[in-house]
C-alpha cells in the first residue's frame, strides 16, 4: 500500500528553526520530494532526496532515511514568507514514476 | 511568461454541465499530469500522459476524461459535472531527460459545481 504521513499544522516564530517530518510506506520507492505551496497557489519544488543523508540548499535542508521510511524538511532563519503548506511526496516506480503526496503540513510563522 | 498555464483560472458551473479545463506548457516536457486538490487531502492523480499517444488513468479517473492534443497541450474534461468535483485542479509537467525530473505545476483552476 501507499501511505504518507506528515503533521497537519505547525507554528513557529520568525528567525527560528522548524523541522517538518514525513514518514512513508510505499512499494517501489524511488525518492522523496518536498514542495512548498502558498494558499491558492501552485506547489513549487524545494528538494529531492534519493540517497540517505542530508541535502542542504540555503535556508532549507532535507533529510532521508530509506531504511526507516523517514524524511524531514528543515527550515532555518524562518521568515514570514515561509508561512505555507509543505508537501511531502514519495516517488514510486511501479511501471512508471508516480508521485504520491501527503496531505501537507501548514506552517504558520509568527512575528 | 509562465511555463505551465491553465485556463480558466476560475469556473463556476452547474450540475450536469460539460466542462473542459485546458493546460499548455512551453517547457518542452513530454510528460503531463492532471491532479485535483481538496482541503485536507493530498494531491490526487486523475490522468497522466507520457506522450501524445500514451494516456493513462490515475487514482481517481471516474467522471473525467482527457485529451493530449499536442505535446504542449493536455485538456481535462468533466462530461457531466457533479458537486463533489468542486476542487482545485492542477496540471503538471515533467521530462525524462535525467536528473531530478521534478514536476512543474500550473497555477491551478478553481472549479465550483453548484
Amino acid at each position: 500500500g501507499q501511505n504518507i504521513d506528515q503533521p497537519t499544522e505547525m507554528t513557529a516564530t520568525e528567525g527560528a528553526i522548524v523541522q517538518i517530518n514525513c514518514t512513508y510506506q510505499t512499494s517501489g520507492f524511488n525518492g522523496l520530494f518536498w514542495y512548498q505551496q502558498h494558499a491558492g497557489e501552485a506547489p513549487t519544488f524545494l528538494s529531492y532526496n534519493v540517497l540517505d543523508g542530508l541535502e542542504e540548499k540555503g535556508r532549507f535542508s532535507s533529510f532521508l532515511s530509506r531504511s526507516k521510511g523517514y524524511s524531514y524538511l528543515l527550515l532555518k532563519e524562518l521568515q514570514m514568507k515561509d508561512s505555507a503548506s509543505y508537501l511531502c511526496a514519495a516517488l514510486m516506480n511501479t511501471g512508471f514514476q508516480k508521485l504520491v503526496f501527503g496531505t501537507g503540513t501548514r506552517l504558520l510563522v509568527s512575528p | 511568461d509562465a511555463d505551465v498555464t491553465q485556463t480558466p483560472r476560475n469556473r463556476i458551473t452547474k450540475t450536469g454541465k460539460r466542462i473542459m479545463l485546458e493546460c499548455s506548457q512551453t517547457k518542452g516536457h513530454d510528460r503531463m499530469y492532471w491532479y485535483r486538490q481538496d482541503p485536507g487531502l493530498g494531491l490526487q492523480l486523475i490522468y497522466y500522459s507520457f506522450d501524445v499517444k500514451d494516456i493513462n488513468k490515475g487514482e481517481i479517473s471516474d467522471g473525467y476524461s482527457v485529451s493530449r492534443q499536442a505535446q504542449a497541450k493536455f485538456s481535462l474534461s468533466l462530461e457531466s459535472a457533479i458537486p463533489n468535483q468542486t476542487a482545485l485542479y492542477f496540471c503538471a509537467t515533467s521530462d525524462t531527460s535525467g536528473g531530478v525530473n521534478e514536476q512543474f505545476f500550473g497555477p491551478g483552476t478553481r472549479l465550483t459545481v453548484l
